[in-house]
């Protein structure tokens, strides 16, 4: 069963730093993987989307890496801002259950003004 | 561009009720995904569909039930509803089965079980 893990699970950051969220998975054989936002109570907001050939994809202040070989995924978010606030969720698609999105628990970010 | 809909937004029941959430994809979308997030808890897969048929399915109780319409909608039906089955209720869509194929997720349905 793929185990999506994220790193850390909650962190606060001074307005202007660049933010680094981490994402795991155990099964490396992915289709692929998206990075979302979600603000409380609300809904998935999609930010990038990684196929499982490419290695980073970018829009914006926003670069997600995949290395797909040790199971790793970064989102940076370059000069973080109040309006960052929110949770980034990881999610991985796989072959085994290519139907479906196996989600981390997220990151809860905090940019303080 | 046209997103996914979902209704209604809000929904409120009593236990042992039944509740029908809908989904209406984004056009020419075939394939619809149910997830339901529980709080303070990740999105769990629980069923979806493909040119109308049942294309996998999860963690979804057997009180659920749900089907995608020739017109590609879908609705999840949710009997003897209980307090567990309080949740956030996800719909999406993609233009493809195929497992490369982007999910474009819906606003949410709040189901509150009193």
């Amino acid at each position: 069963k793929q185990e999506v893990t994220q790193i850390p699970a909650a962190l606060s950051v001074p307005e202007g730093e660049n933010l680094v969220l981490n994402c795991s998975f155990t099964d490396s054989a992915i289709y692929n993987l998206q990075w979302f936002r979600q603000d409380p109570g609300k809904g998935l907001t999609s930010l990038l989307l990684i196929q499982s050939s490419q290695r980073e994809q970018t829009s914006g202040r926003l670069n997600a890496s995949l290395d797909k070989s040790s199971g790793r995924s970064t989102l940076y978010i370059a000069a973080s801002q109040p309006g960052d606030s929110a949770t980034y969720l990881c999610a991985v698609r796989d072959p085994p259950r290519n139907n479906r999105l196996a989600f981390g628990k997220g990151n809860q970010v905090v940019v303080i003004p | 561009a046209a997103g996914v809909i979902q209704s209604p937004r809000h929904l409120i029941k009593e236990k042992r009720e039944t509740a029908t959430l809908k989904c209406y994809p984004i056009p020419r979308h075939d394939t619809v995904y149910w997830y339901q997030q529980g709080p303070g808890q990740d999105p769990q897969f629980l069923i979806s569909f493909y040119e109308k048929m049942q294309s996998d399915k999860g963690s979804i109780p057997d009180r659920f039930s749900a089907q995608q319409f020739s017109d590609y909608h879908s609705e999840l039906n949710m009997s003897s509803l209980e307090l567990g089955d309080s949740a956030l209720y996800f719909c999406a869509s993609s233009a493809s089965v195929l497992g490369s194929a982007e999910q474009y997720f819906g606003p949410g349905t709040r189901l509150t079980v009193t």
